[in-house]
């Protein structure tokens, strides 16, 4: 496609349950990240990657977050034991090469409820 | 501890006026300033950006002045049309990562006709 698509576009689950967030980037597009947007605030840093490896999962809150890009190009947010401070929109965001120093494409998000 | 600070949650203008929205900032070490637009339901979009070597970048209506003394950056948009109507978003990029964006709260826009 030509635009940064998420699924699912909203989720609603009780605490507890397991959550996989899916993100397709920008065909072409090497680097792909993880924010997360919660009620009133900006968007987040979660984790970065460059192809397949995280380059950098230093703003994932804790170890029930964890991500995954293994062919490069569709990545996995998974969260673990969801809590009801999980709530918030994550958004996924694609870039390359020849894009403005911090230009990021950013998909629609998927809004998450943990009730 | 907020880095990016929009101490303005709304703005209102008329069409056809000057919006100014206003950006403080904190860490020194930011070296790419950039703003986004959002929509409802949208994901952010790209607006404007600026190196901390400059002061001004203009791209058509909207034009962004950093004052790195004053830490304080701002986003003009002339003249303000009804379709600019949303949040705006300014964030800021340590240097050498592209990825690590710090964003500020937003500020919505809303450009009446």
């Amino acid at each position: 496609g030509a635009g940064v698509s998420q699924t699912p576009s909203n989720k609603v689950t009780e605490k507890g349950k397991y959550v996989e967030l899916r993100c397709d980037p920008i065909s072409g597009h090497t680097a792909l990240y993880w924010y997360r947007q919660s009620l009133g605030q900006g968007p987040e840093f979660l984790i970065y990657f460059q192809g397949t490896g995280a380059a950098d999962d230093s703003g994932l809150p804790n170890d029930r977050f964890f991500a995954v890009r293994p062919e490069g190009s569709v990545s996995t947010l998974k969260i673990q034991r969801t809590e009801r401070g999980d709530s918030a929109v994550y958004l996924c965001a694609s870039s390359g090469s020849r894009l403005a120093p911090g230009e990021l494409f950013f998909g629609e998000g998927s809004r998450l409820t943990v009730l | 501890d907020q880095q990016v600070k929009q101490n303005s949650p709304s703005l209102s203008v008329q069409e056809g006026r000057i919006s100014i929205l206003n950006c403080d900032y904190t860490n020194s070490m930011f070296d790419y300033f950039l703003w986004y637009k959002k929509y409802p339901a949208e994901g952010p979009t790209f607006l404007i950006s600026i190196s901390s070597i400059k002061d001004k970048n203009e791209d058509g209506r909207f034009t962004v002045f950093l004052n790195k003394s004053a830490k304080h950056l701002s986003l003009h948009i002339v003249p303000s049309q009804p379709g600019d109507s949303a949040v705006y978003f300014c964030a800021a990029r340590t240097g050498g990562s592209n990825y690590k964006l710090t964003f500020g709260k937003g500020t919505l826009l809303t450009v009446n006709p």
